[in-house]
Formats: C-alpha cells, structure tokens, sequence
C-alpha cells in the first residue's frame, strides 16, 4: 500500500512568487494534516482536514497560506506570495477515523522542502 | 510549548537496550503519550503510544509511571537504523480536543554506534 506521498520532494523560488504543494494522503484516510519545520524551529502543526472540511487551521501562520482538499482526496498548499521565511520543510500526514483512540497513529509523508531566495 | 521533557541527546551501542526519558508532570487524564521518531531526511514515523498502562509492538515498549508524570520508550536492541530524533508528545484524542495537533518538541537525538 502507497504511503503519503508528496510533490515537490524540493522546490526553489525567488521572494514574491507562488507556490504550490500537493499532498496525497493514504487510500481511504478521511484525515490530512499540514505540519512545517521552518529554520532551526520545531515541527509545527498548520491544519487539519476531515474530509473536504477544515477542522481545525489554528496553525496557518497568515493569509498567504491557502489549503485545499477538494473531493477530499488530495490536499494542496498554496503559498502566495512567498517570503524568506517561508523556507522550510512541509509535511503532510494523514490518518484513519481518529474516534478510535486506539489507533492515534499520524502517516506522515517524507515532506516538500521549499527554499525561497 | 511543548508539554514534555527530554534530554537533548543521548548514544547508544549496538544491540544494546536504549531507555528514552520522557517527562510530562502537567500530563492531564485524557492525554495519551505518543512518541514519533525522525530518521534524516524523513518525515516522522510512529512509533507507539499509550494511555495508562505499559505498550510493547514490534518497534518497542512503552513504558508509564503510575502517575503518568513520566515515561520511558525502550528499544530493545538499538540498530544503526534507529538513529534519529525521538519526540514525546501528549495529545487529547478524545473527540473535539486537539485531534491530530501534536505538539512537537526538540526531541533527543539518539546516536547508534557500531
């Protein structure tokens, strides 16, 4: 079975330009998330989809960042447009019905890094 | 801010056991431990996680104080392949809390040496 998968593995582009991340999360995982490990700082959690749905985007860091799921299958991640401190890794992960407390595991991907110049 | 202590770094030699410690004295009753782990240049990877009492799945064993004040993952023989960063994380999983929202911290950097 196909784990996360993301695209771009790398991506480079100059301040002011948009970019855009996809994620494919695991066959039939009603849940995607978005995490960022920006320079020298700890991985940080950006949003959470079920489904097409938002449930919680308390992360984001402003309103240059624009995720979307539509269909609830893929996910992408707009950055639009980029600053220097955007640079960072992105992850994204997935996981089954977390109603089930016994499960609690995160699928994550092996992340898009993105360098903005 | 991370809700959990660890040490910044620790070493292992091969094939021996590796104790990671994990304090979390704020821990709350629904709080599970989970603890994730980072290979380089990967994404981090589960490795187990429990509520009260002690794990053990083919990865390794999760051991918890009575009080949950603290816990401690055991690899049972360190590879070279177990190199990473280990992170210990608290989350509330029941429904309408944090679902999905780990809290990373620093983690400890394990070194495997052959």
């Amino acid at each position: 079975e196909a784990g996360v998968t993301q695209f771009p593995s790398h991506s480079v582009i100059e301040k002011g330009q948009t970019v855009t991340l996809r994620c494919d999360p695991i066959s039939g995982h009603d849940n995607l998330y978005w995490y960022r490990r920006v320079m020298g700082k700890e991985i940080k959690f950006l949003l959470h989809f079920v489904k097409e749905s938002k449930q919680d985007e308390s992360g984001m860091p402003n309103n240059r960042f624009l995720a979307e799921r539509t269909g609830g299958t893929y996910s992408t991640l707009k950055v639009q447009p980029a600053e220097l401190e955007d640079s960072g890794v992105y992850f994204c992960a997935s996981s089954q019905d977390i109603k089930n407390v016994k499960s609690g595991e995160l699928f994550f991907g092996e992340g898009s890094r993105l360098t903005v110049l | 801010d991370a809700k959990t202590t660890q040490p910044n770094s620790m070493e292992s030699n091969e094939e021996e056991p590796v104790h990671l410690p994990c304090n979390h004295s704020t821990i709350s009753g629904t709080d599970y431990i989970h603890w994730y782990r980072q290979l380089p240049s990967q994404g981090p990877e589960y490795v187990i996680h429990g509520l009260t009492s002690n794990v053990n799945n083919r990865m390794a064993s999760l051991a918890i104080a009575e009080d949950r004040k603290s816990s401690t993952l055991i690899l049972h023989r360190a590879t070279l392949r177990d190199a990473a960063v280990y992170y210990c994380i608290l989350s509330d999983w029941n429904y309408g809390g944090s679902q999905g929202n780990l809290i990373f911290g620093k983690g400890t950097k394990l070194s495997v040496k052959p």
